[in-house]
């Protein structure tokens, strides 16, 4: 069974950092491409991140670019989401997904997702 | 940056209904368009994927249409289990985008 499972958030001072991980099981890790996305309180999905398998290629949404950074660990399972200069607008549930292989990149499974709340 | 917009923001249906979600793409996006559905405090579960691709074990009263910059999402048969929000996103162009969501209601 795929699992995705994100642990890292809580409580931070606006301007301060965090790192998500997300631990992963039930596929063969190394060879899927992931994707974080948020969801602001009572708001919308909002697309962040997307790092190939083998970690080569990475991309990011307006809103979180220069200021956030992906990573992946093959050895040891695990996605993560470097977040620094963070603001209020970040506070959301950051889900972790996985890619589907092949020519499509559409998610095909999601975490249950990790909330970030950014207060003082 | 590709914009996606959806229609209606919310929809009032009741049991058995035919109902269709709209999804219009900022600029051409092929076919590559999926639709999800989320439910209150869960994780968004994949329902199409490739504007008409039925995932598997996902019910056939869901369908989706569409090309291009306009696509739609059906439920035919409306079951109590489908009362939820429902997203669609673009995965042509990064950065992959998002509809602000159409949440369907009991009538």
């Amino acid at each position: 069974e795929v699992q995705l499972v994100e642990s890292g958030g809580g409580l931070v001072q606006p301007g301060g950092s965090l790192r998500l991980s997300c631990a992963a099981s039930g596929f063969t890790f190394s060879t899927y491409s992931l994707n974080w996305v948020r969801q602001a309180p009572g708001k919308g999905l909002e697309w962040l991140s997307y790092i190939s398998y083998g970690g080569g290629a990475t991309h990011y949404g307006d809103s979180v670019k220069g200021r956030f950074t992906i990573s992946r660990d093959d050895a040891k399972n695990s996605l993560f989401l470097q977040m620094n200069s963070l603001r209020a607008a970040d506070t959301a549930v950051y889900f972790c997904a996985r890619v589907v292989r092949g020519s499509g990149s559409y998610i095909d499974y999601w975490g249950q997702g990790m909330l970030v709340t950014v207060s003082s | 940056d590709i914009q996606m917009t959806q229609s209606p923001s919310t929809l009032s249906a009741s049991l058995g209904d035919r109902v269709t979600i709209s999804c219009r793409a900022s600029q051409s996006i092929t076919s590559r368009l999926a639709w999800y559905q989320q439910k209150p405090r869960k994780a968004p579960k994949l329902l199409i994927y490739e504007a008409s691709t039925l995932e598997s074990g996902v019910p056939s009263r869901f369908s989706g249409s569409g090309s291009g910059t306009e696509f739609t999402l059906t439920i035919s048969g409306l079951q109590p289990d489908d009362f939820a929000t429902y997203y669609c996103q673009q995965y042509n162009t990064y950065p992959y985008s998002f509809g602000q969501g159409t949440k369907l209601e009991l009538k």
